[in-house]
């Protein structure tokens, strides 16, 4: 079974709208960890968003906040007030308990018109 | 400044012809990773290595090795290079626990 599920090969918002981007996740730990990393066209990896599997707040980065639904293992990004910028390949990622076992889902690509 | 250094860039070579892609952090992190990223598979972890002298594969480990002789370097190393090897890959490093990765800017290899 896929460890990290990602829906939506490609999205497109308009540029100020809101955008919600789904990742599913699947694991027996009770201890885990979820990210979201933004990959621009230039290549780089960057670090988004974390939420601990223990928060029971979901976690908010000015315009990120991550849709944390334990029960239905979902761990969906959303993104208010798109910007040109935002345009790039979206990761979810899970760390596993005390492993350094790390997955990535295979992305979603976002396209933000203006 | 905190950062994964990993080197080089760009690398095209030969089949068979033995490779080291360096990668180093600045950050005293434990922890180490190898990745390889193709396109519609996201990324796959090659192997990790959770401090000095302690390494584990990944989901994707044959025809890789690595060492970590020390803590702050983490070299991946293709013994004898094959076209399917042909990738981008990224080093990086976290430190311990649930915490997220630091990665490197990534190293494109091509093996013709």
């Amino acid at each position: 079974a896929q460890k990290i599920t990602q829906t939506q090969p490609g999205m497109f918002v308009q540029e100020k709208e809101a955008v919600t981007l789904d990742c599913t996740y699947d694991t027996s730990d009770q201890s885990y960890g979820l990210f979201w990393y933004k990959q621009p066209s230039s290549g780089e990896m960057i670090f988004l968003i974390y939420q601990g599997s223990y928060d029971e707040q979901n976690a908010t980065e000015g315009r990120y906040s991550l849709n944390f639904q334990k029960a239905r293992k979902s761990a969906n990004l959303v993104i208010s007030a798109s910007q040109l910028g935002d345009s790039a390949m979206y990761f979810c990622a899970m760390r596993e308990g005390h492993f350094n076992k790390f997955y990535f889902g295979s992305g979603t690509k976002l396209n933000v018109k203006p | 400044e905190a950062q994964v250094t990993q080197n080089p860039r760009y690398l095209i070579t030969v089949t068979g012809k033995k490779l080291t892609v360096t990668c180093s952090q600045n950050m005293n992190h434990e922890y180490m990773s190898w990745y390889r990223q193709d396109p519609g598979l996201g990324l796959r972890q090659i192997y990790y290595s959770m401090n000095v002298e302690v390494t584990d594969k990944g989901d994707v480990p044959e025809g890789y090795k690595v060492s970590r002789k020390e803590k702050r370097n983490f070299p991946l190393i293709l013994e004898s290079p094959s076209p399917n090897q042909t990738s981008l890959y990224f080093c990086a490093s976290s430190p311990a626990g649930l915490d997220g990765y630091t990665f490197g800017s990534g190293t494109r290899l091509t093996v013709v």
